[in-house]
């Protein structure tokens, strides 16, 4: 049964880091793999989604990869700013026919001006 | 964003008591989730939807039904609300297995 882990839990950095959020899984035979974006009391945005074939996927500030083998993906937020503090929630889904989406608990992150 | 609107966005009802809440979406997606979002756990698939009239359960369907009468919408029926089901509902589209668009949620509260 696939599990997807999101560590830390929660993250509190001071503007202009450059930041790591990790997920992991156990069962390395994924179809893609989708982070999302959590504002307080919203709902969730899609941030980047990257394929099984592919290493990475880069949007502005944002750079995701994915090692399948080693069922790790991070997501990389560059010089980081008030308004990236969210909750971040990363969600595998499975090869072959299975559509459903398994869920990571998400890292809280805060960025201190 | 995809489009998709939730109602009604927030609910108190009464144990007991039926409820819908209902997904509507103006990007033709073919498929459609709804999920429910507790602290602790995350988010967990209730039912999805791949076609009009085509539905089926997710990991926590028990006390909960789904219709889907056209492309556009997708109904969350909870037969007899518990306190158990107080909780933040989404629904989400995609267009085959590719990336998941959600709305907005409805905070539902059974007193």
């Amino acid at each position: 049964k696939q599990e997807v882990t999101q560590i830390p839990a929660a993250l509190s950095v001071p503007e202009g880091e450059n930041l790591v959020l990790n997920c992991s899984f156990t069962d390395s035979a994924i179809y893609n793999l989708q982070w999302f974006r959590q504002d307080p009391g919203k709902g969730l945005t899609s941030l980047l989604l990257i394929q099984s074939s592919q290493r990475e996927q880069t949007s502005g500030r944002l750079n995701a990869s994915l090692d399948k083998s080693s069922g790790r993906s991070t997501l990389y937020i560059a010089a980081s700013q008030p308004g990236d503090s969210a909750t971040y929630l990363c969600a595998v889904r499975g090869a072959g026919n299975n559509r459903k989406l398994i869920w990571g608990l998400g890292t809280s992150l805060a960025v201190n001006p | 964003d995809a489009g998709i609107t939730q109602s009604p966005r927030h609910k108190v009802t009464e144990t007991g008591t039926p409820v819908t809440l209902r997904c509507h979406q103006t990007e033709n997606h073919r498929y459609m989730y709804w999920y429910r979002q507790d602290p602790g756990h995350g988010l967990r698939l209730i039912h999805y939807s791949y076609g009009v009239k085509d539905t089926d359960k997710g990991e926590v369907s028990d006390g909960y039904s789904v219709s889907r009468s056209k492309t556009e919408d997708f109904l969350l029926t909870l037969e007899s609300a518990t306190s158990s089901q107080t909780s933040v509902y989404f629904c989400a589209t995609s267009q085959g297995a590719y990336e998941q668009y959600f709305g907005p949620g409805t905070r539902l509260t059974v007193t």
